[in-house]
C-alpha cells in the first residue's frame, strides 16, 4: 500500500459528462501529481499541484481541470467527455516541491466513455 | 520535449535467470531517475532510483546502471521470479524536475 487513495476505482459515464477523480495524498506529502495512462501507453503528466498552488502543467486538455486543497486532496475534474478519455488516471504524491524524489503513486481511477 | 523510450516492448526470461531492461532517454539535463514495475490493475511501484552524479546503484536484487554518454539506463533483476512479471518503466525529470516523463514500458514475463 503506497499511502495515496483513489475514489473511486471504477467509473463508467456517457460522452458529454462530467466527471471528478479524488486523491489523498500520503501522510506529509505536499504535491500530488496526475497522470492519465491509456491502453498500451506509458504514463502522460498532467499537472502538479504543491501545497495548493499549481506547480507544472503538462499535457492537460483544456476540458480537464484539477485543484489541490488545504488538507491537500487534490480533484481532477473532466468535461465535455469523449470516447478518447477512457483511460486510467493515477495520482501520486511526493514529499517535495519538485524532482528528485520519488513518486508514490496510487491505484488508480479506471474510466470508461461510453 | 523530453521523450523517454524503451528498445524492447516484451521480454520472456526463465524463472531464476537474470533480466535485463533497457531504457533510452533523451535530455541530457535530467538528473535523476526511477525504474516503476506496474502490476495488472495496480499503480506503478517504486523499484529504484539513481541521480546523474552516479553510474550504478543496487537495491534487492536490482540494479540500475546509468550510461550518461550514450542517454542509457537499465535495470537488472537477478534470479528473476514469477512475483517479477509485470510492466516496467523508466522515467526521468526533465528541465524542471517536477514531473517524470515515462517511457511506454516493457512488459517482463517470467517463465515457471
Amino acid at each position: 500500500d503506497s499511502g495515496v487513495t483513489q475514489t473511486p476505482k471504477h467509473l463508467i459515464t456517457a460522452t458529454g459528462q462530467r466527471v471528478t477523480l479524488r486523491c489523498s495524498p500520503r501522510s506529509g506529502d505536499l504535491s500530488v501529481y496526475w497522470y492519465q495512462q491509456s491502453l498500451d501507453q506509458g504514463l502522460q503528466f498532467l499537472i502538479q499541484y504543491y501545497n495548493g498552488e499549481e506547480r507544472a502543467k503538462g499535457n492537460i486538455l483544456e476540458r480537464f481541470s484539477a485543484q489541490q486543497f488545504p488538507d491537500l486532496h487534490s480533484e481532477l475534474n473532466l468535461s465535455s467527455l469523449e470516447l478518447g478519455d477512457s483511460a486510467l488516471y493515477f495520482c501520486a504524491s511526493s514529499v517535495a516541491a519538485g524532482g528528485p524524489t520519488e513518486a508514490f503513486f496510487g491505484q488508480g481511477t479506471r474510466l470508461t466513455v461510453v | 520535449g523530453e521523450s523517454v523510450g524503451l528498445h524492447l516492448p516484451t521480454l520472456s526470461v526463465q524463472e531464476g535467470d537474470n533480466s535485463i531492461i533497457n531504457c533510452a532517454y533523451s535530455n541530457s539535463a535530467s538528473d535523476y531517475f526511477i525504474w516503476y514495475k506496474q502490476e495488472s490493475g495496480k499503480g506503478p511501484q517504486f523499484i529504484i532510483d539513481i541521480r546523474s552524479n552516479m553510474d550504478k546503484r543496487q537495491g534487492q536484487r536490482v540494479t540500475v546502471l546509468l550510461n550518461k554518454t550514450v542517454k542509457h539506463l537499465s535495470l537488472q533483476i537477478a534470479a528473476t521470479q514469477p512475483g517479477d512479471s509485470a510492466v516496467y518503466f523508466c522515467a526521468e525529470t526533465g528541465n524542471t524536475g517536477n514531473q517524470f516523463y515515462f517511457g511506454t514500458g516493457t512488459s517482463l514475463t517470467v517463465i515457471p
